[in-house]
């Protein structure tokens, strides 16, 4: 089984919805977050979160909102979905430490909105 | 000046060459630098961390230049398997924490 899972991985929506894309480890990291990847931008942190009690804006938080429920669990939500909202959505965790940093990915969640 | 850039490529290379990347970074401060590689269409996975002293595993070398503010992968002897994109990412944890991805450089390997 995949260390780290999204859902959905696929999502279609209409504009003015709220969307919730979830995330799921087994690593037993702490740290956890959500990124977007768009082509010809690289992926941009949208939130990150070090413990379940903390929880720390990324580059482009505008429009998003997550909950960190539990250590293994790290949720997205789109308030209400726009157009420029669609885009590839991966969660990732890492460790703490030395190697705090190297992050392990989840298999995407492609959300298209309408 | 972006953070983190890369050239998007792509490199087309011949099946045995060696082929090296360079990724150049903007914050003097940044602390941690990675490769990562990504499929099409597939999650980024770590490829490996870039040590001070340099770093190698197998045909891939890894090289920091914190005087001139990049670091540089080197392919050897290139399979048709590492055909991808190659992401660098770097991070800074000062008063705040801040992880940048680079746009990526895409290698094709040819037959």
């Amino acid at each position: 089984d995949a260390d780290v899972t999204q859902t959905p991985r696929n999502r279609i929506t209409k504009t003015g919805k709220r969307i919730m894309l979830e995330c799921s480890q087994t690593k037993g990291h702490d740290r956890m977050y959500w990124y977007r990847q768009d082509p010809g931008l690289g992926l941009r942190l949208i939130y990150y979160s070090f413990d379940v009690k903390d929880i720390n804006k990324g580059e482009i938080s505008d429009g998003y909102s997550v909950s960190r429920q539990a250590q293994a669990k790290f949720s997205l939500s789109l308030e209400s979905a726009i157009p420029n909202q669609t885009a590839l959505y991966f969660c990732a965790t890492s460790g703490t430490g030395a190697r705090r940093w190297e992050q392990y990915f989840g298999p995407g969640t492609r959300l298209t909105v309408l | 000046r972006k953070e983190v850039e890369q050239d998007p490529g792509p490199f087309n290379v011949p099946e045995g060459a060696t082929v090296a990347f360079n990724c150049t970074y903007s914050n003097s401060a940044s602390q941690s630098f990675f490769w990562y590689r990504q499929d099409c269409r597939k999650e980024p996975k770590l490829l490996m961390s870039v040590y001070s002293s340099g770093n190698e595993d197998g045909r891939f070398t890894a090289q920091l230049n914190r005087a001139s503010q990049y670091i540089s992968l080197l392919i050897r002897d290139s399979k048709l398997s590492d055909s991808a994109t190659y992401l660098c990412v770097v991070t800074y944890s000062g008063g705040y924490q801040k992880v940048t991805f680079g746009i990526g450089t895409k290698l094709q390997v040819i037959p």
